[in-house]
């Protein structure tokens, strides 16, 4: 199995371009999460999907959008992208229950907006 | 916006020592997970703890929460290289949704030879 998997691994852009990050999982989870990492500060959400069909609004979500194609696969989208989105993109699923979330994330996309 | 504090903010010992590291949050969590990162990497689960009091181990680390839950701390014994990387903690909270995980900042731990 390969987990959490993620594409690209490094991508830069100019201002204004746009692009999309891919992530798949093959753990038949429900959830998929999608997370920006700033030094500092921590993992940040930006949009989540509690099953096939939703998404929801996380801490950060101005300036992306998200699709959730089919229970494995969950993009990210920035339609125009500013330096302040320079940042690692995470990628992550689970299978909440019982008030657990334990999360798996992949290996990230290191994104520089110039 | 729930908060979760981690200290210390960056950690650097020699083998064979003995470190903790500390999780606090003015809030109730309705459980609490610790995970490691290395450079390059996704954070990794370790463990999750749900019970006031809780105890757990996982080789030379030991993970303790809080009776009152709030708070969490992450031991290890006899720190080896092996062990550096960013030790995350994240939790849900009782007043939150079991979907959205908030994390705290981070603690850089680096073991030196």
């Amino acid at each position: 199995n390969a987990g959490v998997t993620q594409t690209p691994k490094f991508q830069v852009l100019k201002t204004g371009q746009s692009m999309t990050l891919q992530c798949a999982q093959d753990m038949n989870h429900n959830s998929m999460y999608w997370y920006r990492q700033d030094p500092g500060m921590g993992l940040r959400l930006i949009y989540y999907s509690a099953s096939e069909g939703t998404t929801d609004k996380g801490e950060v979500p101005n300036g992306y959008n998200v699709s959730r194609l089919n229970k494995r696969e969950f993009s990210l989208r920035l339609e125009s992208a500013a330096p302040s989105q320079t940042s690692v993109y995470f990628c992550a699923s689970s299978e909440v229950s019982s008030g657990y979330n334990e999360q798996f994330f992949g290996p990230g996309t290191r994104l520089t907006v110039l | 916006t729930q908060l979760l504090e981690q200290s210390p903010q960056f950690l650097s010992i020699q083998e064979g020592e003995n470190l903790t590291v500390y999780c606090n949050s003015s809030s109730v969590f309705s459980s609490l997970q610790w995970y490691r990162q290395e450079p390059g990497e996704g954070p990794v689960l370790l463990v999750t703890v749900v019970t006031g009091g809780e105890v757990k181990k996982l080789k030379r680390l030991t993970f303790q929460f809080g009776d009152a839950r709030k708070d969490s701390s992450l031991h290890i014994t006899a720190a080896q290289p092996g062990d550096t990387g960013l030790y995350l903690c994240a939790g849900t909270f009782s007043s939150g949704s079991a979907r959205q995980l908030t994390f705290g900042s981070g603690t850089q731990l680096t073991v030196l030879p």
